[in-house]
Formats: structure tokens, sequence, C-alpha cells
């Protein structure tokens, strides 16, 4: 079965410093993707980031960053100089990459970010 | 691009009551999505379609829920009849081939008096 956890329910930042919200996962899949999605106030889920689990560098795009540690079965999202619009929830989630497996995402219970002026 | 259509946007019922939801996906994809997230969690998937046919309903509570996607682009999900728990937002995603990115629509809120 797989699982995702985030352990931190609400996180404070302050503006223009770097963030970093925490995200677990459990899985049996020897192959998986690692997603990351931003959740505003207006309900529509954003994608963000993705790592696969064969992929040996870290993702990037733009401010975000996923420190993906497989050992420690960890992905991390790393959010540099954030801004005020960054405030939102936050899901950490995963699901399997064989071809004869159910694509749906499996999710973490996510992180309330708040951006402080 | 237009993105993941979702109505309505809010519905306000009593227990009992039924209700439908209706998706529009992306123009062009296959796998459609439902998802139900409950406040204060992560999204849950209901239902999975490839094209008109079910992949994954394996979470939906197949006595009250249903689900279609009639010629392989719109989606309705119907709740028949709502119980209190139902109280969520109902999230519809759709995705080129099934292990490409999900892309959301705005969701439906629903609330069950």
């Amino acid at each position: 079965a797989q699982k995702i956890t985030q352990t931190q329910p609400g996180m404070f930042v302050q503006e223009k410093e770097a963030v970093t919200l925490d995200c677990t996962y459990d899985t049996s899949d020897p192959s998986y993707g690692l997603f990351w999605y931003k959740q505003p106030s207006s309900g529509e889920m954003i994608f963000l980031i993705y790592q696969g689990s064969y992929d040996q560098q870290n993702a990037t795009e733009g401010r975000y960053s996923l420190n993906f540690q497989k050992a420690r079965k960890s992905a991390n999202l790393v959010i540099s100089a954030s801004q005020l619009g960054d405030s939102a929830m936050y899901f950490c989630a995963m699901r399997g990459l064989r071809m004869d497996s159910s694509y749906k995402l499996i999710f973490g219970s996510g992180t309330r970010l708040l951006v402080r002026p | 691009e237009a993105g993941v259509a979702q109505s309505p946007r809010y519905k306000i019922i009593e227990k009992r009551q039924s209700v439908a939801f209706w998706c529009n996906p992306i123009s062009g994809h296959a796998t459609l999505y439902w998802y139900q997230q409950i406040l204060g969690q992560g999204p849950k998937l209901l239902i999975q379609f490839q094209n008109n046919g079910v992949v994954d309903d394996s979470q939906l509570p197949k006595d009250r829920f249903s689900a279609e996607r009639l010629k392989g682009v719109d989606s309705t999900l119907k709740i028949q009849p709502a119980k209190l728990e139902d109280s969520a937002v109902y999230l519809c995603a759709s995705s080129s081939e099934g292990y490409n990115e999900q892309f959301f629509g705005p969701g439906t809120r629903l609330t069950v008096l």
C-alpha cells in the first residue's frame, strides 16, 4: 500500500526567506513519481513540481526545488524567496509508474503555509 | 488552452436528497478522475476513467455514488441519497494519458445539512 505523511499541519515563513515543507512516503512499487501541489483558497490544485524515483538529480522549477532522499523515503519541498502569494495549502502526492498500475494520486494531509510580510 | 471546467461551484442540499456534478476535461484528454476532498484532508480518488471505460472505482461508495463518462468526454458524478459525511469538495482532474500530469478543475463544494 502507498502512503504519504506530512507532519506539519501549519508553517509560518517571513517574506523573502526560504521554507522547507516535509513529506515522507511509503510504497512497495519499484518505480513511482512524487508530486507537489499548491491549493490556494480558491480550491484549485496547482501542480508545482515532479520527481521520478529513478531521477538521479533533484527536481527544480523556478523557486521550487524538491529535496529527494530515496533511502530515507522523503521528498521535501523547498520554496526559496517566499512571496505573499505563496500562502496556501501544499500537498505532497505520489503514484506508481508501472503501465499496469492505477495512476491515481495518493495525497498527504497537507501543510498550510502562511507568509508574513 | 481551456482548463478543466466544473459546475456547479457550490451546492447545499439536505440529507437524503440527490445531487449531480458535471466535469468537462481539457480537450483531448483521455483520462478523467473524480476526487473527494474532505475538509482538513488531502483529495482521495473516487473513480478514474480511461476514455469512457472505468479503470479504478475501488473507493467509490457504489451504494450511493455513481459516475459516467458518456462518449469519453464530459462526466457526471451523482450522489443518491446524500449523507452528512458527503460534505466535501469534489475535484475533477484530467490527463492526456494516465501516466501524465493531472490538471485539476476548481472543484464543487458540497454541503449536506
